[in-house]
C-alpha cells in the first residue's frame, strides 16, 4: 500500500517556469490537499478537493491550480513561477464520511516537494 | 490570530526525561491530530483524538473539549524523537484543517 505518493522530490526552476506536482493516492480517500511549509509558519492550505472534478481555493492559492479528474489523482499546476513560491509542498488525503466525524481517517502525506525559484 | 496556538515552539530535553507539548484551538472541531516531521522528512500522523486519551508506546496524547486544549506526552524521551511535533484540528463545519507551527524538539543523548 503505497499511500499518498508525490513527486518531484526536489525541483529548482527559474522565474517565470510552470510545472506541475504530481500527487496520487491509492487508500481511496475522498478528500485530497495541497498545502505549502515555509520555515516558522504553520502548513498553509492551497487548494483542496472532495471528490473526482471538485475542486476548491483554500488560503494562498493565487499562483496555482488544480485539478481531479479521478479519485486518485490531484496535480498541482504553478504558472509563471515566482520567487514567493520558494517552499516545501506537501500533498495530503483523508477520507471523511457524511455519516459521522467517527468514520474519518487521519491525514496522510506525501513526502514533500522543495522547490526552489531563481 | 491563528486558529491552532502550540507551546513550546522550541523543546531540548535530556534522554529520559518526560515531555509535554500544548495545543489550544479556538475553533469547534471535528478531531484533532498530531503529527510528526523528522528534519528534511515527511509528514506522520501519530494521533487522531475527539476525546479522552490515547497512548502509542511511549507516546500519550489527550484532549479536553471543553476547554479546547490537547497535549502530547512522551515518557522516557529519547534522541530518536527529536523532530518537530505538529497540532492540526479538523474544522467541524468543513472539512479542513487548521495547523499550529509546530514544536521543534531535540532529545541530548
Amino acid at each position: 500500500n503505497a499511500g499518498v505518493t508525490q513527486t518531484p522530490k526536489f525541483r529548482i526552476l527559474k522565474i517565470g517556469q510552470s510545472m506541475t506536482l504530481q500527487c496520487t493516492q491509492d487508500m481511496n480517500h475522498n478528500y485530497m490537499y495541497w498545502y505549502r511549509q515555509d520555515p516558522g509558519m504553520g502548513l498553509k492550505l492551497i487548494y483542496y478537493s472532495v471528490g473526482a472534478g471538485i475542486t476548491d481555493k483554500g488560503e494562498v492559492p493565487n499562483g496555482y491550480n488544480v485539478s481531479r479528474s479521478t479519485t486518485e489523482d490531484f496535480p498541482l499546476r504553478l504558472e509563471l513561477a515566482a520567487p514567493s513560491q520558494t517552499s516545501v509542498y506537501f500533498c495530503a488525503s483523508s477520507y471523511s464520511s457524511d455519516r459521522g466525524p467517527w468514520r474519518n481517517s487521519p491525514l496522510h502525506f506525501g513526502n514533500g516537494t522543495r522547490l526552489t525559484v531563481t | 490570530k491563528n486558529e491552532v496556538e502550540q507551546s513550546p515552539q522550541n523543546l531540548t530535553a535530556q534522554e529520559g526525561e518526560f515531555i509535554t507539548i500544548n495545543c489550544s484551538y479556538s475553533v469547534g472541531i471535528s478531531a484533532l491530530h498530531w503529527l510528526q516531521q523528522h528534519p528534511g522528512g515527511g509528514i506522520v500522523s501519530l494521533f487522531m483524538l475527539s476525546s479522552g486519551k490515547k497512548k502509542h508506546g511511549r507516546l500519550i496524547a489527550t484532549i479536553n473539549i471543553q476547554e479546547k486544549h490537547s497535549s502530547l506526552h512522551i515518557t522516557a524521551s529519547h534522541p530518536r524523537d527529536s523532530a518537530v511535533y505538529i497540532c492540526a484540528v479538523r474544522w467541524s463545519l468543513r472539512n479542513q484543517f487548521y495547523f499550529g507551527t509546530g514544536t521543534s524538539l531535540t532529545v541530548i543523548p
